[in-house]
């Protein structure tokens, strides 16, 4: 059963915390995505990453990091200075080398207290 | 930097009816264009992703064409049902690093 697992499903984090989002793909796809979706909005690019060991930053990659250790998987930290992480979090994972659809995950909610 | 736009933001059709959504994007050097549908509170489903060559793609009542001079693509969403509530997103991919820039979507509501 092949596709992309997010986790947890739900996550509260306290201010001045760092918090890690997990993604994980068994597509066997080369390049993973990281974004960004406010209420009633469209979806922001955080990072990216088309090989393992390489990862870009996106459109709104300040507060966020990064790692991409193995193919399969491309976790995200919220770190403390991220102003305003009270967001749903959306991973994707796609084909590289040519323009192929990108398959996306269930989600993390994360909400600050 | 690519900027995309869709209307209407929100829709209220009985069943049955022939929906219209439209997507405007200004940087016409793009490979693709996509079309998602989103479920209150989930991931993305793609639906149709049609080459910047191609100028329509279809997949049952769904059919998209796309207008790559003019930065604009449409999806038709023929006889429609209440299973079709959603939020859908368009997405043009960039020439570089694969990059999909989303808008903001059109709301859909199919009322029985």
């Amino acid at each position: 059963d092949g596709g992309i697992t997010q986790s947890p499903k739900y996550l509260f984090r306290k201010e001045g915390q760092n918090v890690t989002l997990s993604c994980e793909q068994n597509l066997n796809h080369d390049a993973m995505y990281w974004y960004r979706q406010d209420p009633g909005q469209g979806l922001r690019l955080i990072y990216y990453s088309q090989i393992v060991n390489d990862f870009q930053k996106g459109d709104i990659a300040e507060g966020y990091s990064v790692s991409r250790e193995k193919k399969e998987s491309f976790p995200l930290t919220v770190t403390s200075a991220q102003k305003n992480p009270t967001a749903f979090y959306l991973c994707a994972s796609s084909n590289q080398g040519i323009p192929d659809t990108q398959y996306f995950g269930p989600g993390t909610r994360l909400t600050v207290l | 930097k690519q900027e995309v736009t869709q209307i209407p933001a929100a829709l209220s059709v009985p069943e049955g009816e022939n929906l219209v959504l439209n997507c405007s994007f200004t940087d016409s050097a793009i490979y693709n264009l996509q079309w998602f549908r989103q479920d209150p509170g989930k991931g993305l489903t793609s639906l149709l992703l049609i080459q910047s060559s191609q100028r329509e793609q279809t997949s049952g009542r769904l059919n998209a064409s796309l207008d790559k001079s003019s930065g604009r693509s449409t999806l038709y969403i023929a006889a429609s049902q209440p299973g079709d509530s959603a939020t859908y997103l368009c997405a043009p991919q960039g020439a570089a690093g694969n990059k999909l820039t989303f808008g903001g979507g059109t709301r859909v509501l199919v009322k029985p």
